[in-house]
C-alpha cells in the first residue's frame, strides 16, 4: 500500500536554483494538491488538480509551477527558489467530493533554501 | 477572512482528562465536510474523525468525537481519557463541495499531554 509517495525527503537549495518535488499516488484519486506548512500558519494550498490536464492555483502559488499530465503524478516546480520558500511541503489526493471522503497525505519534504 | 479558526495556539490536559479543540469555520456553502488530523512530532498528517453538514449526529471514532453545532458554525474536537501519546498538532479542516472541493485547513493547536 504506497498511497502518497513525495521526494525527495530533505531538500537543501541555493537562492536562484530550480528543482522539482516528485508526488506519486497509487489510489486513482481524481483531486491532488500540493500545501506548504510554516510555523503557526497551518497548511495553506499552493496549486491543485481535479483530474490529469487540469490545474489550478491555491492561496499561494507565486514562485510555483504544476502539471498533471497523468492520474498519478502531480510534480510541483520551483523555478527560481528563494529563502521564502523555505517551508515543509505536502502532497495530497483525494476522490472527488464524496460525503466523507478524506484526503491523504503524503510524508512530507523539508526544503531549505540558502 | 479566515475560513477555519482555531484559537486555541497551545493546550495543556492531564493524562486521562477529557480536552476539547476549538474549531470556528466560515462558509456559505450547504454542502461540506468538516475534518479533524493529527500531526505528531515525526510529521505525518493522520486522519482523525469527519463530520458532513447534513449529519445529524456528532461524530465519534474510538476516543475522539465531533462537537458539531452547525448553526454557531462550530466543530469543536474531545479527546476522552487523554494519553501521553495524544501530544501533537491537531489540525481542523473544511471541504467546501462548490469551491473547488479544496481542503482548507486552520492554524493548528498544540495540545500537550501531561503525566
Amino acid at each position: 500500500n504506497a498511497g502518497v509517495t513525495q521526494t525527495p525527503k530533505f531538500q537543501v537549495l541555493k537562492t536562484g536554483q530550480s528543482m522539482t518535488l516528485q508526488c506519486a499516488q497509487d489510489m486513482n484519486h481524481e483531486y491532488m494538491s500540493w500545501y506548504r506548512q510554516d510555523p503557526g500558519m497551518g497548511l495553506r494550498l499552493i496549486h491543485y488538480s481535479v483530474g490529469a490536464g487540469i490545474t489550478d492555483q491555491g492561496e499561494v502559488p507565486n514562485g510555483y509551477n504544476v502539471s498533471r499530465s497523468t492520474t498519478e503524478d502531480f510534480p510541483l516546480r520551483l523555478l527560481s527558489a528563494a529563502p521564502s520558500q523555505t517551508s515543509v511541503y505536502f502532497c495530497a489526493s483525494s476522490y472527488q467530493w464524496r460525503s466523507g471522503n478524506t484526503i491523504y497525505f503524503g510524508e512530507g519534504s523539508w526544503l531549505t533554501v540558502v | 477572512a479566515q475560513k477555519i479558526t482555531q484559537t486555541q495556539p497551545g493546550m495543556f490536559v492531564q493524562e486521562k482528562e477529557a480536552v476539547t479543540l476549538d474549531c470556528t469555520y466560515d462558509t456559505s456553502d450547504p454542502s461540506y465536510g468538516l475534518f479533524w488530523y493529527k500531526q505528531p512530532s515525526s510529521g505525518e498528517m493522520i486522519f482523525l474523525i469527519y463530520q458532513g453538514s447534513y449529519d445529524q449526529q456528532n461524530a465519534t471514532e474510538g476516543r475522539y468525537s465531533l462537537n458539531f453545532q452547525k448553526a454557531r458554525k462550530s466543530a469543536n474536537l474531545v479527546i476522552s481519557a487523554s494519553q501521553l501519546g495524544d501530544s501533537a498538532m491537531y489540525f481542523c479542516a473544511m471541504r467546501e463541495v462548490e469551491r473547488g472541493q479544496n481542503f482548507v485547513f486552520g492554524p493548528g493547536t498544540r495540545l500537550s499531554v501531561l503525566p
